[in-house]
């Protein structure tokens, strides 16, 4: 089973609004990620948890605040967004963060900002 | 700077024939080569890798191949089927990084 789930399948938000994603694994990997896409391009990688412990941060503003409260689950908080922050929002987890693993992916959270 | 690039944007095929998807990769650093398949509004799924110690790797109908010397890696899928119609995602990561990091991806499209 490589499952990676993620609720909700879509969000509108406000820019005042403060709302949060959330993603789970049962796989027992000990690394998650979460990358954003925009139509038409790759994802990007913004956050990387390894171990329960924040380990990358890929220069993501502050409006976005990931929390991995066990090694199931990962949040991702959104506060004060702006309409281009509007994309798909995958999740990802893999074994481990470093070698040669291989990331399995959510179907992704499509967020528009209002 | 694209470190990982996918000079095609598209590719047509026909249905039973060979696709030949291709990837280029500028970071001496990337040790392990992932593709991904992807439709639209769905998360990326995974397809086939291959570690740089290899030059190839086939899952059924999927085969990759990797040069090192040219940095460059293909997918050949064959026979091509319809529902392999998809956007094919070439992705690389270094072994001390969790980054993966993405092609700009090749729309394949496969006709019957």
């Amino acid at each position: 089973d490589t499952e990676v789930t993620q609720t909700p399948k879509h969000l509108v938000m406000g820019m005042t609004n403060k709302k949060s994603l959330k993603c789970e694994q049962h796989m027992g990997h000990r690394a998650m990620y979460w990358y954003k896409q925009k139509a038409k391009k790759p994802p990007e990688l913004m956050f990387v948890y390894s171990y329960e412990k924040l380990s990358i941060n890929e220069s993501v503003p502050s409006r976005f605040s990931p929390e991995c409260p066990n090694s199931s689950l990962l949040n991702l908080h959104l506060h004060a967004l702006q309409p281009e922050d509007s994309a798909l929002y995958l999740c990802a987890s893999s074994h481990e963060a470093g070698g040669q693993e291989t990331q399995y992916f959510g179907p992704g959270t499509r967020l528009l900002v209002l | 700077d694209q470190q990982v690039k996918q000079n095609s944007p598209s590719l047509s095929v026909q249905e039973g024939r060979i696709s030949i998807l291709n990837c280029d990769y500028t970071n001496s650093m990337f040790d392990y080569f992932l593709w991904y398949k992807k439709y639209p509004a769905e998360g990326p799924t995974f397809l086939i890798s291959i570690s740089s110690i290899k030059d190839k790797n086939e899952d059924g109908r999927f085969t990759v191949f990797l040069n090192k010397s040219a940095k460059h890696l293909s997918l050949h899928i064959v026979p091509s089927q319809p529902g392999d119609s998809a956007v094919y995602f070439c992705a690389a990561k270094g072994t001390s990084y969790g980054k993966l990091t993405f092609g700009q991806g090749t729309i394949l499209t496969v006709h019957p």
